[in-house]
């Protein structure tokens, strides 16, 4: 069955870098049409979409958080990663890693991690 | 603040029926398919619809979708108690950004 796991740090300091690690398992990212995306939502808050990687490799971010941002993949490992830059307490989080399994047509989001949340505080 | 504009909030009693709106633009919306997420407290979200009305399997025909022009509505009907929760409608963009709407918390009276 499909699952995904997120892993990283629970806690960093404003300025840092954030590097998440999605782990998943009963697919794979080099079958076409195969995507995964990060996206977070602040406590209390809605979800918010961070950015996206194909199976042909092509990447995609959130227009506003472009410059701080970058997806990654390992298909053999069956792993995505997510840096993020310049950590601001704003940033504090959950950080979902999700599934679409017909990116180029419908893009919606069929598996979902359990999420990470990362705190950014001093 | 969202692309996509929900209901903060919606209440309804067992049995009853419910509507959730979701209001977007000709460039979101108006362009492509709509999917709706439910999120149970301290839960990831789930798959509810897809492709503006089709369910994913084992998700109770109680829940349908409907898309007309800019605009997306999520309906439940037959309201059960552990329907509460928070619903997000999405879509995405000609940037292929997906785009969320701020959420409606649902709650069963």
């Amino acid at each position: 069955q499909v699952t995904l796991r997120e892993s990283g740090p629970a806690l960093v300091k404003p300025t840092q870098t954030l590097t998440l690690t999605c782990t998943f398992s009963g697919f794979s990212l080099s079958t076409s049409k195969m995507c995964v995306s990060w996206i977070r939502q602040p406590p209390g808050k809605a979800l918010e979409w961070l950015a996206r990687i194909d199976w042909d490799d092509d990447r995609f971010y959130s227009t506003s958080l472009k410059t701080r941002l970058t997806i990654s993949k390992d298909t053999s490992k069956n792993r995505v990663v997510l840096t993020m830059t310049n950590m601001d307490p704003v940033d504090t989080a959950t950080y979902y890693c999700a599934r679409t399994p017909t990116c180029g047509g419908l893009y919606y989001f069929d598996y979902w991690g359990r999420g990470t949340l990362v705190t950014v505080s001093s | 603040q969202s692309v996509l504009t929900q209901p903060p909030s919606a209440s309804g009693t067992p049995g009853q029926r419910v509507t959730i709106s979701c209001s977007g633009s000709s460039s979101n919306i108006g362009s492509y398919t709509v999917n709706w997420y439910q999120q149970l407290p301290g839960t990831a979200p789930k798959l509810l619809i897809y492709n503006n009305n089709q369910r994913p399997s084992g998700v109770p025909d109680r829940f349908s979708g409907s898309k007309s022009g800019t605009s997306a509505s999520l309906a439940i009907s037959g309201l059960q108690s552990e329907d509460e929760a928070d619903y997000y409608c999405a879509t995405w963009d000609d940037s292929l950004n997906a785009l969320f709407g701020g959420g409606t918390k649902l709650t069963v009276l």
